[in-house]
């Protein structure tokens, strides 16, 4: 079984300029998670996609981020203009439905991540 | 909010110690909490999973433990490798609001040497 996917794996741009990454899922999860994660922390969740509808923004800066999902497959994480502080690894996930009510709640499965320098 | 930390931040222990990371959370209100291994340049790999309802779960030479009531977890590794040296994370998985949302600690970077 295939994993996720992501591209680039590394992106160096200058501040003010924009940039798009690229995730594929494992096939036949229907939930897409997008994460950043800073040097030294944790990572913490931008936004949740269940199929192609958004489940969770909350800390999704909307500002200047953007993600779409179509056809709830694909996903591309965008950031337009890049600050300096969105230096960070940005890691995709995807996992089967989670259940909202209890149940079995299904194990997210990790993509190697992009790493991006904003200089 | 869900705050989660982890102790120590870096570890560097010789081959074959026994150790133990510690994991804490604010709210104990969780469904479940899960152990993440991560390597440099790679995603991270779930270890152990713990529901709410387990005090414990075992795989191999790990051993996580959960004490919901006090907002901790422990993981344990025995006879540790130089193959065991990355960053390891807890996540906690709330129990009441939004699904499949992890809010993860900032990890321990452990290192083993020969």
């Amino acid at each position: 079984e295939a994993g996720v996917a992501q591209s680039p794996r590394y992106k160096i741009i200058e501040k003010r300029q924009s940039v798009a990454f690229w995730c594929n899922p494992i096939s036949g999860h229907a939930t897409l998670y997008w994460y950043q994660q800073i040097l030294g922390q944790g990572p913490k969740l931008l936004i949740q996609f269940q199929n192609n509808g958004v489940v969770d923004d909350s800390q999704l800066p909307k500002d200047r981020f953007s993600a779409e999902r179509l056809k709830g497959v694909d996903s591309t994480l965008k950031i337009q203009p890049a600050k300096l502080e969105d230096s960070a690894v940005y890691l995709c996930a995807s996992s089967l439905a989670p259940t909202r009510h209890g149940g079995e709640v299904y194990e997210q499965y990790f993509g190697p991540g992009t790493r991006l320098t904003v200089t | 909010k869900q705050e989660v930390t982890q102790i120590p931040a870096a570890l560097s222990v010789p081959e074959g110690e026994n150790l133990v990371l510690n994991c804490s959370f604010t709210d104990s209100a969780i469904y479940n909490l899960q152990w993440f291994r991560q390597d440099p340049g790679k995603g991270l790999t779930s270890l152990l999973l713990i529901q709410s309802s387990q005090r414990e779960q075992t795989s191999g030479r790990l051993n996580a433990s959960l004490d919901k009531s006090s907002g901790r977890s422990t993981l344990y590794i025995a006879a540790s490798q130089p193959g065991d040296s990355a960053t390891y994370l807890c996540a906690v998985r709330p129990g009441r609001t939004s699904y499949g949302k992890l809010t993860f600690g900032q990890g321990t970077i452990l290192t083993v040497h020969p």
